[in-house]
């Protein structure tokens, strides 16, 4: 069983298009997390939802809008895709008050050309 | 703001021999948790191992193992017996024990491990 899945794992798409990368836990955590990796492999927050609600929303462009829809769930969607999105994007959830340990999705690696 | 840094961007090994991976960081909190992460060539991030700051004692999985050193915040990471699969991009990460906006993980820029035999 994986524990928490990102659909689709690879998307390639043009510039100008709007395009959603979906994300579903199956750990029960109530916190879930959007996390953007450059070409460097820098990692760093994007977003994060506790129980549906937004409690993190660093400085994003505001073509970048998370939805959760229930605490299972949190979903990305990038209006209007720049070059300077590609990277990849990961998800990832946690159980606060708890182990305080963040588990993965395994990335979707977005390419814009 | 709480800083994490590695200072190796890459480290080589032979097969069976030891390594240690490097991490500093910056906080002005006293309690919080540090981990490592694996990034193999697959990417997944793979949770490695972890540390409270309030434990004295390093932690320990298996052929990992900290060295963590609150008074001059470093957090090494050592692999012993080095195997071919530990050949990843490491991660080291801060993490503060506050929820809501506090609850993000801060990742280092990561240590390239090449593993050779």
């Amino acid at each position: 069983d994986t524990a928490v899945s990102q659909t689709p794992k690879y998307l390639v798409t043009q510039m100008g298009n709007d395009k959603s990368i979906k994300c579903e836990q199956n750990l029960g955590h109530d916190t879930m997390y959007w996390y953007k990796q450059d070409s460097k492999k820098f990692l760093k927050i994007m977003f994060s939802y506790n129980n549906k609600e937004l409690i993190i929303n660093e400085t994003v462009p505001n073509r970048f809008s998370p939805k959760s829809p229930d605490k299972a769930h949190l979903n990305l969607h990038i209006n209007s895709l720049e070059l300077g999105d590609s990277a990849v994007y990961f998800c990832a959830s946690s159980q606060e008050g708890h182990s305080y340990e963040q588990y993965f999705g395994p990335g979707t690696r977005l390419t814009v050309t | 703001a709480q800083t994490v840094t590695q200072s190796q961007p890459e480290m080589s090994v032979q097969e069976a021999e030891t390594v240690t991976l490097s991490c500093t960081y910056d906080t002005s909190e006293s309690d919080y948790y540090l981990f490592w992460y694996k990034q193999p060539p697959s990417r997944q991030m793979i949770l490695v191992i972890r540390q409270e700051a309030y434990k004295q004692q390093n932690a320990t999985e298996n052929r990992f193992s900290v060295n963590f050193q609150k008074a001059a915040k470093s957090f090494s990471l050592k692999i012993s017996d080095s195997q071919l699969g530990d050949a990843a991009m490491y991660f080291c990460a801060y993490r503060s024990p506050l929820t809501g906006t506090a609850s993000k993980l801060t990742f280092g820029t990561g240590t390239r491990l090449q593993v050779t035999l």
